[in-house]
């Protein structure tokens, strides 16, 4: 079946700094791959989304490209803010509309 | 914005006592989802449905039910609940094969 892996946690960066969480993926055919976000004290939002093979996602400065030579879809940021600090989740999209996700990757970021 | 609204943000029920757990969403989503989510476990799909009164088991059924009877309300049933069963729990809800969910705050129940 579907699965998503994530590099374990949690990650504590100082304001400024790069971020990369790893994320790979094992599926049948050609998923959708997501990057979800989830606020202290909040729901999951969507972060970014790539549909197919070299698609980069990307919004508020987080990119992730779909790479299907790795099954990866690693998540990156130049330059990390406080505000930044959540929980990141990786999923992939399977059948009739359900995702997958991974186990979420705490982030804090100092200032 | 689409909303989904959870009905408690908070609840703590006794081992054995059936709880409900409601989920409202206001843009005539197709698709809901209940999912509970735990540390070191993340998100872990109970039940969806793609249609009213339409119900499908997710990866972790056993001890939940659901119900939706009406497009924008899905609720998740403990028939009787479990200390196991202690958790934060998210509905969330999506626009035909639209991969983007729209998520509830989440209602965090303690089992006692």
């Amino acid at each position: 079946g579907n699965s998503v892996t994530q590099m374990e946690g949690p990650v504590t960066l100082s304001e400024e700094a790069f971020l990369t969480i790893n994320c790979t993926y094992t599926a049948t055919g050609y998923p959708s791959l997501f990057w979800y976000v989830q606020y202290p004290g909040e729901g999951l939002q969507l972060l970014l989304k790539a549909t197919k093979a070299d698609d980069k996602g990307s919004n508020k400065g987080f990119e992730a490209t779909y790479r299907k030579e790795t099954t990866s879809f690693h998540l990156e940021k130049g330059s990390v803010q406080v505000s930044d600090s959540a929980v990141y989740f990786c999923a992939l999209a399977g059948a009739n509309s359900k995702l997958t996700f991974g186990k979420g990757i705490t982030l804090s970021v100092r200032p | 914005d689409v909303k989904v609204t959870q009905s408690s943000r908070y609840l703590v029920k006794r081992t054995g006592e059936k709880v409900f757990l409601e989920c409202v969403q206001d843009m005539d989503h197709e698709n809901m989802f209940w999912y509970r989510q735990d540390p070191g476990l993340g998100l872990r799909l109970i039940y969806f449905s793609y249609d009213v009164k339409m119900k499908e088991k997710g990866d972790i059924p056993e001890g939940y039910s659901v119900s939706r009877e009406k497009k924008e309300r899905f609720s998740l049933i403990l028939e009787s609940a479990s200390t196991n069963q202690t958790s934060m729990y998210l509905c969330a809800s999506s626009l035909g094969r639209r991969w983007d969910y729209t998520f509830g705050s989440g209602t965090r129940l303690t089992v006692v």
